[in-house]
């Protein structure tokens, strides 16, 4: 049974350009929670999302920023438009319910970095 | 003021020592996670705690609901359990986490 997959693990881009960042849950679950570290700063959440469904985007930054997790696929963070303040390590996280003493299985992060 | 401190930032200890790291938190909690993400970056959890104690091998968690205060014990600590232990709590909304900063661990030979 395979873990949370990320991809790609690094990610470079220029300022401008869009980045796509995949996360495939772990087999049989259904919730995914994408979180950011910037450089010298903690984790942070951004947005938890169920098959074809946003439950909680309360984290994401207002502009530029989307996430789907289609019905087939992979969730998708998307970063339009990338700035330097963009480059981050963005993690995944995946649980099989929402049930809040859930344990959570975390990707090994994409490292995106903005030129 | 943050809602969930953790103690020390930097930790270094020789191998074979006792280690504790502590968290402090300030809002109602439903769960408790105590995470490790290694130099490469990539984080497992470790515990989940809504009261009590664990343990798991070397690693023992602890949680005082009433003084909202959560301690990682390290047994015979070992050059390979250097990494970074982050404390993190569940406020009651599935797993929409709120993380402290880290803790830093450093074990020599």
């Amino acid at each position: 049974n395979a873990g949370v997959m990320q991809n790609p693990r690094h990610l470079v881009r220029r300022r401008g350009q869009e980045a796509r960042l995949r996360c495939s849950p772990m087999k049989g679950h259904s919730h995914v929670y994408w979180y950011r570290q910037l450089p010298e700063e903690g984790l942070k959440f951004m947005v938890y999302l169920q098959k074809e469904n946003i439950i909680d985007e309360s984290g994401m930054p207002k502009e530029r920023f989307s996430a789907e997790f289609p019905k087939e696929g992979p969730s998708i963070l998307r970063i339009q438009q990338v700035v330097r303040g963009d480059s981050a390590a963005y993690f995944c996280a995946s649980s099989p319910s929402n049930r809040p003493n859930e344990k959570l299985f975390f990707g090994s992060g994409t490292q995106l970095s903005v030129l | 003021k943050n809602e969930v401190e953790q103690s020390p930032q930097n930790l270094t200890a020789q191998e074979g020592e006792f280690i504790t790291i502590n968290c402090s938190y300030s809002v109602g909690i439903s769960a408790l996670h105590w995470l490790q993400q290694h130099p490469g970056g990539g984080i497992v959890s470790l515990f989940m705690l809504s009261s009590g104690k664990k343990k798991h091998g070397r690693l023992i968690a602890t949680i005082n609901i009433q003084e909202k205060h959560s301690s990682l014990h390290i047994t015979a600590s070992h050059p390979r359990d250097s990494a970074v232990y982050i404390c993190a709590l569940n406020t009651g909304t599935a797993s929409k986490l709120t993380f402290g900063t880290g803790t830093r661990l450093q074990v020599t030979l």
